[in-house]
């Protein structure tokens, strides 16, 4: 069965600070990939995606996400974090490919911005 | 264009009560998804729905909670009789299949609080 690993729970970085979230995905092929952002009494809404080609995928925000098939891993990056980026981060993997569409998401990395 | 729609937003009831929860999902999405987010158990997904079929329904806990789709533009989760476990942020998720990348669009969530 699939699963994602997001091994941080919480990380703290300072306002202007580069920023690299840690996702691992155990899967029989590769995944679609998906990174989404849980704001404070939101619901979830998608960052960027990966289904194939170029494994460097930008996103909004800023936020942009590269593909490691030797490492079985998804990181998301931003170069310069910005107070409003203070949010809870899923990572998810999908079946590639049409015909089913459960994804499973990891259990999430909180991030805090120190001003 | 509207968005995933849920509601209530809040809803506070007594132990034993009935609770419907509602969803209308995007316009053209074909799939449908309830969530339910809880602190110690992350996010679970605990039902799917393709063109108003659930597909999937192994992650409803238990026979409390019931999952409908009478139609494409909505679907209701009841959990009668309600317990204080079942306090949680529940949300629903639209996409569609009918191309590649059927990234999840969420609703803003329906947070549950039974007494």
């Amino acid at each position: 069965a699939q699963s994602v690993t997001q091994p941080d729970i919480h990380i703290t970085v300072s306002e202007g600070a580069s920023l690299e979230l840690r996702c691992n995905y155990s899967y029989g092929a590769t995944p679609y990939l998906f990174w989404y952002v849980q704001s404070p009494g939101q619901g979830l809404q998608l960052l960027l995606k990966y289904f194939s080609g170029d494994t460097l995928v930008q996103g909004i925000k800023g936020f942009e996400a590269e593909f490691k098939r030797s490492q079985s891993s998804f990181n998301l990056r931003k170069p310069s974090v910005h107070w409003s980026d203070a949010a809870e981060y899923f990572c998810a993997v999908g079946p590639p490919g049409a015909g089913s569409y459960q994804l499973t998401f990891g259990k999430g990395t909180k991030l805090s911005v120190i001003p | 264009d509207a968005g995933v729609i849920q509601s209530p937003r809040h809803e506070v009831t007594e132990m034993g009560q009935e609770v419907t929860l509602r969803c209308k999902p995007i316009s053209g999405h074909n799939s449908l998804f309830w969530y339910r987010q809880t602190m110690m158990r992350g996010l679970e997904l605990l039902i799917y729905f393709n063109n108003n079929v659930p597909i999937d329904d192994s992650g409803m806990p238990e026979d409390r909670f019931s999952a409908k789709m009478p139609n494409a533009s909505f679907s209701t989760l009841k959990i009668q009789p309600s317990e204080p476990r079942d306090s949680a942020v529940y949300f629903c998720a639209s996409s569609s299949t009918k191309r590649t990348g059927y990234e999840q669009y969420f609703g803003p969530g329906t947070r549950l609080t039974v007494t």
